[in-house]
């Protein structure tokens, strides 16, 4: 099956510092979302983000589908960005998602 | 807004206990689906499904069993529960289609004793 990888797995910066969050996956995809799993354990949607490039605010990310990778970047980090960031794929003929590791993101005051 | 709700954030139950969860959503999403998270292991699929009555195996469905009869409610089942079933259940759901984002519940909590 498809493989994915996050990096890097952990992440400590200060209040207003940028990041940038990588995923690579193995094989090409027809879905790729960024979600943001908080505190209490709900995987917020960030980004559905097959190719291209997106942003939110202060989130954006960018999908190079031909390179199988994927860019989260946090701009001005708050407290609230803490959490752990997945990325998942899905590849063609497959309705369901693979997930890879998770980045743990902590910002710190 | 997609809403997926879960019966349940925290549930403790007894080794051998029958356990439903439940799965709502409100946006007439054809697949919904079920996984489980633990530590170390990321999230895993459990079971899916396509449509009413349908339901395809994920990757661990040993243990669980699922139940579709509403469009909207997708329901698993642990027959009787393990110490090693204690996990954190998230619901999805999302259109059908090549080109679809999923959208997650709250999720559950599940501790067996």
């Amino acid at each position: 099956g498809i493989q994915v990888e996050q990096s890097p797995p952990d992440l400590i910066l200060q209040e207003g510092a940028n990041s940038t969050l990588r995923c690579n996956f193995s094989d090409s995809v027809n879905n790729l979302q960024w979600f943001h799993q908080n505190p209490w354990g709900q995987l917020i949607n960030l980004f559905y983000i097959p190719s291209g490039t997106k942003q939110n605010g202060r989130l954006s990310a960018t999908t190079v589908a031909t390179e199988r990778y994927s860019l989260l970047y946090i701009s001005s980090s708050q407290t609230t960005d803490s959490g752990v960031y997945f990325c998942a794929v899905r590849n063609f003929g497959n309705e369901k998602l693979t997930f890879g590791t998770g980045t743990r993101l902590t910002i710190i005051p | 807004d997609v809403k997926v709700t879960q019966s349940s954030r925290y549930l403790v139950k007894r080794t051998g206990e029958k356990v439903f969860l439940e799965c709502v959503q409100d946006m007439d999403h054809e697949n919904m689906f079920w996984y489980r998270q633990d530590p170390g292991l990321g999230l895993r699929l459990i079971y899916f499904s396509y449509d009413v009555k349908m339901k395809e195996k994920g990757d661990i469905p040993e243990g669980y069993s699922v139940s579709r009869e509403k469009k909207e409610r997708f329901s698993l089942i642990l027959e009787s529960a393990s110490t090693n079933q204690t996990s954190m259940y998230l619901c999805a759901s999302s259109s059908l289609g090549a080109y679809n984002e999923q959208f997650f519940g709250p999720g559950t909590r599940l501790t067996v004793l």
